[in-house]
């Protein structure tokens, strides 16, 4: 059974840097056919899509964020992780890690979400 | 607000049938066939219901069905049950600019 599971710091402070993380179990990062997705919701409204990471550590960013955001993978480790900068209260949001099979632009597995909450 | 438009809620009771819409452009759901669904609980991570426009993964019950007219997509439920009870929200694939997916607002479906 596939499983994704997100960590992260929790609150933030306004101009800093969050780092999130996302454990993949149950499935090998490395061994391709998949991009893995970074995913937020923000309280009480709707899905925006961060961007993504292959296993290769090709990068596709939400163009709105993308100033922002970086990606990495680390295969040894089964994980790949999400770093945003400066952020600012309309950071704060649920932050999903989410499995797409390659070019099929529909998420078949996530995670439970971590809360991220920019104040301070 | 967000790219593709759904309605904020709709309301059935059990076993009636209901369906909501998710409009958008030619750019994406009305130029391509990758229109997928998902249903999300309070609390809860999303699982997809519908992808491809009419496709239903592994598991998930028939009762659920997809289709696209133009530039609009629909999920229908059918014999709604009181599980049913969640936000769906509707993405599709989009070309504009370099942005992969975009997201419906979400609608709240209430079982009476």
């Amino acid at each position: 059974q596939v499983q994704l599971q997100e960590s992260g710091p929790g609150l933030v402070e306004p101009s800093q840097t969050v780092s999130l993380t996302c454990t993949v179990s149950g499935a090998s990062i490395s061994s391709g056919g998949y991009y893995w997705n970074w995913i937020r919701q923000h309280p009480e409204k709707g899905l925006e899509w961060i961007g993504y990471i292959s296993y290769s550590g090709s990068t596709y960013y939400n163009p709105s964020l993308r100033s922002r955001v970086t990606m990495s993978v680390d295969t040894s480790k089964n994980q790949f992780s999400l770093k945003l900068s400066s952020v600012t209260a309309a950071d704060t949001a649920l932050y999903f890690c989410a499995r797409e099979i390659l070019v099929s632009y529909y998420f078949d597995y996530w995670g439970q979400g971590t809360l991220v909450t920019v104040s301070s | 607000q967000s790219a593709l438009t759904q309605p904020a809620s709709v309301s059935g009771s059990p076993g009636q049938s209901i369906t909501i819409s998710c409009t958008g452009t030619s750019s994406d759901v009305g130029g391509y066939n990758s229109v997928s669904w998902y249903q999300q609980h309070p609390g809860k991570a999303p699982k997809v219901m519908i992808y491809d426009v009419r496709y239903r993964p592994s598991g998930v019950s028939n009762r659920f069905s997809g289709s696209k007219s133009g530039n609009t997509a629909s999920l229908t439920i059918s014999g709604l049950q009181a599980e049913d009870e969640a936000d769906y929200y509707c993405s599709s694939y989009t070309s504009i600019s370099t942005l992969e997916v975009v997201f419906g607002g979400g609608t709240k479906l209430t079982v009476l």
